[in-house]
């Protein structure tokens, strides 16, 4: 059974960068799927921040593109995610999740999701 | 940026009902739509893909129709345990979207 399992701070000051790991156990990232980061507030819904591909290549929604990276560890068999220049609405639920083999496909599996506050 | 629009938030429904909920592309995204099931504090959980497939393991009461813009979901019997918000999500083109959910309750 493939799990994925987000880890990473739950405050985060406003200005900083949000940084968070998602570990996948049971299943190589390097298999050929893509892996994204969703997520989740009471003010924008589910929200798809951008994925990226077991050969390092990223799609990131345009809305946030400029704040996003997303990255691969092959070694340690997880993929991250950085937000840069956070503010309050960035507070969210943050899950990470597999796709298929494009990023124009459902989303099978899942984290539990790591809320994640920005604050001072 | 294709808008997914769940035009009830909220439905009730006694036990052993036929539930069924719609969903609206503001595009032309053929059958690319999947359906989520997310219970409180739990991450949405994937049943329908391809508008009309049942994801392996998702009970066969539930099911999903449609292609083009209008999509419907549907519950053959409400069990208690559907209690839950479920999701459209278009994946015809990036960025990937959702609907705003539709919060079932028992009656």
């Amino acid at each position: 059974q493939v799990q994925l399992q987000e880890s990473g701070p739950g405050l985060v000051k406003p200005s900083e960068t949000l940084s968070l790991t998602c570990a996948v156990a049971a299943y190589s990232i390097s298999s050929g799927n893509y892996w994204g980061w969703i997520r989740q507030s009471p003010g924008r819904g589910l929200e798809w921040i951008g994925s990226i591909y077991h050969t390092g290549t990223a799609d990131y929604n345009a809305s946030l593109k400029s704040r996003v990276t997303i990255s691969l560890d092959m070694s340690k068999n997880q993929f991250s995610l950085k937000l840069t220049s956070v503010t309050a609405a960035d507070t969210a639920v943050y899950y990470c999740a597999r796709s298929g083999p494009t990023v124009l496909t459902g989303l099978d599996y899942w984290g539990q999701g790591a809320l994640v506050i920005v604050s001072s | 940026d294709t808008q997914m629009t769940q035009s009830a938030s909220s439905l009730s429904a006694s036990v052993g009902d036929r539930v069924t909920i719609t969903c609206q592309a503001s595009h032309d995204i053929d059958k690319y739509l999947s359906w989520y099931q997310q219970k409180p504090g739990k991450a949405p959980k994937l049943l329908i893909y391809d508008a009309s497939n049942l994801e392996t393991g998702v009970p066969s009461r539930f099911s999903g129709s449609g292609s083009g813009t209008d999509f419907t979901f549907t519950i053959s019997s409400l069990q208690p345990e559907d209690i839950a918000t479920y999701y459209c999500q278009q994946y015809d083109n990036l960025p990937l979207t959702f609907g705003g959910g539709t919060k079932v309750e028992i009656k």
